[in-house]
């Protein structure tokens, strides 16, 4: 079953605000990562925090994790309008093969306007 | 210089036809993927291949048939297509299947089944 969710769906926001983003997931995890894809592109990846980190820092992004809550926020700041696309998390799991598989949620769309 | 390519990059044909989508990557990876967005934009894993061994092989139809000639490639073949297999198909790749590894994507091929 899928395993992040992501909160809220879509996200409007002007230029120089920030932008939170956030992540719910079931089951235990190995780790968390943060990927953007832009319209109608692949996905990039930005950030991965381990399940044993608590926060982690990369230029303007900001992820925490939470593994009592089972939830992870991915905040961006000083947003430009750049950064207008969907954001997913996903979250690395040993599955029944025994092998790690990243299992992605929805995504949130994120509009940043000049 | 192209990280993962995919092709075609627009695929669209009748119901009922078999076709092919190639993948390639230059990062020198062990580990390739194949995922399908649909129109949600809900992202799911499909096959893993490591060193052109199967790995992962999620709840897909037998109708989708990966090929790995070599670990640099992972091609997906598709018989009797039908309506529902309209999405977008991502090929990734990572350098192995462990823990704390990140994807690279490529842009996607665009599959529209009429």
């Amino acid at each position: 079953s899928q395993q992040g969710e992501e909160d809220p769906q879509a996200l409007s926001i002007q230029e120089g605000e920030n932008a939170t983003m956030n992540c719910s997931y079931k089951t235990s995890i190995n780790n968390l990562q943060w990927y953007r894809q832009n319209s109608g592109r692949g996905l990039v990846h930005l950030i991965l925090i381990r399940s044993n980190e608590r926060e982690k820092h990369s230029g303007r992004l900001r992820v925490t994790l939470d593994t009592s809550k089972k939830s992870s926020s991915l905040l961006i700041t000083a947003s430009r309008a750049a950064d207008t696309a969907s954001y997913f998390c996903a979250t690395d799991a040993t599955g029944n093969s025994g092998y790690s598989t990243l299992t992605f949620g929805k995504g949130t769309m994120l509009l940043v306007s000049p | 210089d192209t990280a993962v390519s995919q092709t075609p990059k627009y695929l669209v044909t009748q119901m009922g036809n078999d076709k092919s989508i190639k993948c390639e990557q230059n990062l020198g990876h062990d580990t390739m993927y194949w995922y399908k967005q649909d129109s949600k934009k809900f992202l799911k894993i499909m096959f893993s291949y490591n060193n052109k061994e199967l790995i992962i092989n999620e709840t897909v139809p037998n109708r989708f048939s990966p090929k790995s000639p070599d670990k640099a490639h992972l091609n997906l073949h598709i018989n009797s297509l039908e309506l529902g297999d309209s999405a977008v198909y991502f090929c990734a790749s990572s350098p192995g299947h462990g823990r704390k590894e990140t994807q690279y994507f490529g842009p996607g091929t665009r599959l529209l089944v009429l």
